[in-house]
């Protein structure tokens, strides 16, 4: 079936300007998050979707990003004034149940890769 | 702390080699370990996963061996494949809470 897909997968933009990437989590799964992974590094959490409501954006890193759900379905995260520091592979995955799940299997899309000039 | 430390940052193994990744986390309340394997330009996967009560489990070639008195984990690759290169997180995950990925051990194993 149809895994995680994310768009565009890449994206060049300049300092300064906004950016919106999208995440079409697997049907079904209620449970959305969106991860940062900048060169060689690991992956750093951003925000977690339970439905279309966020109990967790504590991985925001500062209040030019910002992410919405559409009921159990799309993402967007958007990030206003781009600066060079914002460049990284965005990862979204999506599962079952989240976090209330006992053991929730996380699905991983292949992620979009911003490049601020 | 909900750290979980992961090393070695990088690893090359010959094929045919065992290959080990430990991880050692600080929050006794995670209920559940999973490993991801990430290959190059594609998003991460689960690889194999473990839960607290359980000390040892084998999937293949993977094995995850869990101390809970020493709070660590470690995963052994065992007769290890060129195809195995890739880079791997371990995760330790509670429920209603969060999960937390170490920062990667990107492994290559030499042909």
């Amino acid at each position: 079936g149809a895994g995680v897909s994310q768009s565009p997968s890449n994206k060049v933009t300049e300092k300064g300007k906004d950016v919106e990437l999208r995440c079409d989590p697997i049907s079904g799964h209620t449970a959305l998050y969106w991860y940062r992974q900048r060169l060689g590094q690991g992956l750093e959490f951003l925000i977690y979707f339970q439905g279309n409501s966020a109990p967790d954006k504590s991985g925001l890193p500062s209040d030019r990003f910002s992410a919405e759900r559409t009921g159990e379905s799309v993402s967007t995260l958007t990030i206003q004034r781009t600066q060079q520091e914002d460049s990284a592979v965005y990862l979204c995955a999506s599962s079952l149940v989240g976090l209330a799940g006992w053991a929730d299997t996380q699905y991983f899309g292949p992620g979009t890769r911003l490049t601020v000039l | 702390q909900q750290q979980v430390k992961q090393s070695p940052q990088s690893l090359i193994v010959q094929k045919g080699g065992i290959s080990i990744i430990n991880c050692a986390y600080e929050n006794t309340a995670f209920d559940y370990f999973p490993w991801y394997q990430q290959f190059p330009g594609k998003g991460p996967a689960l690889l194999i996963a473990i839960r607290p009560d359980v000390s040892e489990k084998k999937e293949g070639r993977f094995t995850i061996s869990f101390n809970k008195s020493a709070k660590q984990f470690s995963l052994h690759i065992m007769d290890s494949q060129p195809g195995d290169s890739a880079t791997y997180f371990c995760a330790g995950y509670k429920r209603d809470d969060k999960i937390i990925f170490g920062k990667g051990t990107r492994l290559h194993i030499l042909p």
